[in-house]
């Protein structure tokens, strides 16, 4: 069975400092991954996903995430904090094919930005 | 531009009423999901359908009823048999035909019971 966790339910950082949100995932076959981000009060938007060719994936607002099959990683980063970053940001797994529509999703990272 | 509507945004219920929360979409989506969100728990998925007039029930559907009629409509009643209905429910599609692009979400109703 799929799962994905998520290290950190909170992370903070400093404006201008490199974010780093991790996650890791469980998957029997190659899986598809995706990093979804909510703001307050509304609902999840795609940030990025990785499906095939290219492990480092770039997303929308300057984030970026690499695909570490021999890690089953999927961390998601951005070199310099932005105080519009602040939100939730969930990762998410699925199987291919016929089960690509079952996505399995972590339980979220809030991330803070400090002025 | 093709989208999912989630209505009301905000809905508040008394005890022991049931009330429906409304999603509607224009994509041309087969498969729509329903979850509900608490703070610091994530996603639950509450149910889901992939075909029209096809339903079922995901990892907490007790207390929850929906329908699905047509393909641009899923409709939740939350009964007055869920005990703990306070929570924002985001509803969601996914394209059985092109698997690339994960769900698509609304932007949530919260409901609070009063």
């Amino acid at each position: 069975a799929q799962s994905v966790t998520q290290l950190g339910s909170h992370v903070s950082v400093s404006e201008g400092a490199l974010v780093l949100l991790r996650c890791n995932y469980s998957s029997s076959v190659p899986p598809y991954l995706f990093w979804y981000v909510q703001y307050p009060n509304q609902g999840l938007q795609l940030l990025l996903k990785y499906t095939t060719g290219a492990t480092l994936v770039k997303g929308i607002n300057g984030f970026e995430a690499e695909f570490k099959k021999s890690e089953t990683s999927f961390h998601l980063t951005k070199p310099s904090a932005h105080m519009s970053d602040a939100a939730e940001y969930f990762c998410a797994v699925s199987d291919r094919g016929s089960s690509a529509s079952k996505i399995i999703f972590g339980s979220g990272t809030r991330l803070s930005i400090r002025p | 531009d093709g989208g999912i509507t989630q209505s009301p945004k905000y809905l508040f219920r008394k005890e022991g009423q049931n009330v429906t929360l409304s999603c509607e979409q224009n994509l041309n989506h087969d498969a729509m999901y329903w979850y509900r969100q608490d703070p610091g728990q994530g996603l639950r998925l509450i149910y889901y359908s992939q075909i029209v007039n096809d339903f079922q029930k995901g990892d907490i559907a007790e207390g929850y009823s929906v329908s699905r009629e047509k393909k641009e409509s899923f409709p939740l009643t939350v009964t007055s048999a869920q005990k703990n209905p306070t929570a924002f429910y985001l509803c969601a599609s996914f394209n059985l035909r092109d698997s690339l692009y994960g769900y698509t979400f609304g932007s949530g109703t919260r409901l609070t019971v009063v």
